[in-house]
Order: structure tokens, then sequence, then C-alpha cells
């Protein structure tokens, strides 16, 4: 199985511009997580889709931010317009069962924005 | 509401030296309890997990009791090697739910 799969690894961006971070979770998985890593806050739970749906979403800081799962198979997390202080690392992560289970991480994507 | 609370880090061991990583947590019902291991450049990965009172979690060498007594889940293992060194991360989701509540982490530096 090849896991969680994110792209890019590394996404160094100017202040203002888009940025999309794109997640293909495990097959068969029917649970979607996107978490943000930074050193001052810990790992937090931005958004949970259960077999596509958005199913709490209250952990989005901002209307800069949005989420589609638009397949079973793909996921993105956008932000419009970035700001330095989105720079952190974005981990998705993948679930079977409802997501009352395991959740498998990817590598990660590392976002700079200058 | 549910919290965990981790050690604070860095710990640094020589190899072969014993490892106890604290994690105390506060939480309603019977959560299940996780350990994650972080290593550099990559995604949390499960290294074990324990899903009720006296459960005991293992996986190379690691080992965790769920102690409902005492609200704890203390990460241990006998000897320690330089490819251990990492950051740990312990957890907990309330029963029956989705959302993982993770430590702040612990990095774990092992010294050949």
């Amino acid at each position: 199985d090849a896991g969680v799969i994110q792209s890019p690894r590394h996404e160094v961006t100017e202040m203002g511009q888009e940025v999309t971070l794109r997640c293909k979770p495990i097959s068969g998985h029917n649970s979607l997580f996107w978490y943000r890593q930074t050193m001052m806050r810990g790992l937090e739970l931005l958004i949970y889709f259960n077999n596509n749906v958005p199913i709490d979403d209250s952990g989005m800081p901002e209307d800069r931010f949005s989420a589609k799962m638009p397949n079973a198979s793909f996921s993105t997390l956008k932000i419009q317009p970035s700001e330095p202080r989105d720079s952190a690392v974005y981990f998705c992560a993948s679930s079977p069962a409802g997501g009352v289970d395991e959740q498998y991480f990817g590598p990660g994507t590392r976002l700079t924005v200058t | 509401g549910d919290s965990v609370t981790q050690m604070e880090g860095p710990v640094t061991l020589s190899e072969e030296a014993f490892l106890t990583i604290n994690c105390t947590y506060t939480a309603t019902g019977y959560p299940s309890l996780f350990w994650y291991v972080q290593y550099p450049g990559e995604g949390l990965q499960l290294l074990l997990k324990a899903t009720k009172a006296d459960d005991k979690g293992s996986n190379k060498g690691f080992e965790a009791t769920y102690r409902k007594e005492t609200t704890s889940f203390h990460l241990e293992k006998g000897s320690v090697q330089v490819s251990d060194s990492a950051v740990y991360f312990c957890a907990l989701s309330p029963s029956g739910t989705y959302k993982y509540i993770f430590g702040t982490g612990t990095r774990l530096k092992v010294l050949a």
C-alpha cells in the first residue's frame, strides 16, 4: 500500500498568493483529516471529512482556508490569500471505520509564506 | 475539556539507556490512548495503542499501560537505540469519536 500521499512536499510562496495542498488517502479509508503543525500550537485539526462530506470544520482558522473532497481518493486544502502566519507543516491523515481508530498520516507539506 | 499533558523535552539519553516519557490525560468516560512517533521529515506513525483500562500496548520494544486510576499512559523502553531518536506524541480519542487530542510532543535524542 502506498500510504497517504501528499503534494507538494515543500511549497514556498509569497504573501497574497493562492496555495493548494493535495492529498490522496489510503484506498478504502472513508475518513480524512487535515492537520496543521507549528512549534507554537502543536498539532491542530483543521477539518474532518467522512465519506467525502465535511463533518467538522471548526478548526479552520478563517475564511481564507477552504477544503474540498470531490471524491474518495482526493482532497485539497486551499489558502487564499496566504499570509506569513500560515507557514507550517500541513498533514493529511486517513482512517477506516469512521475515524474511530488509528489515523494514518501522510508525510506532510511544509509551507513557507514569505 | 479533554486534554493530554506530556513531559517537556528534549530528552537526551545514551544508547541502551532506559526510557520513560510521561503522559497524563484528562477525559470523561473511557478514551482510547495512543503513542505516535514522528521521525525527521516524516508524518506521524502509530507506535502503540490501548483502548481500555489496564490494557498494555507494545511495539518495537516500547510499552505503555492504560492506568485509569492515575490517568496516565507513560511510554517506556528498556534499551533505546540511536534509531529511536524522534518526537513522540501522546494522544487520546474520546470513546466513539474521530477526534484526536495530541500532546505537545517530546523530542528524544539518543547518543551513540
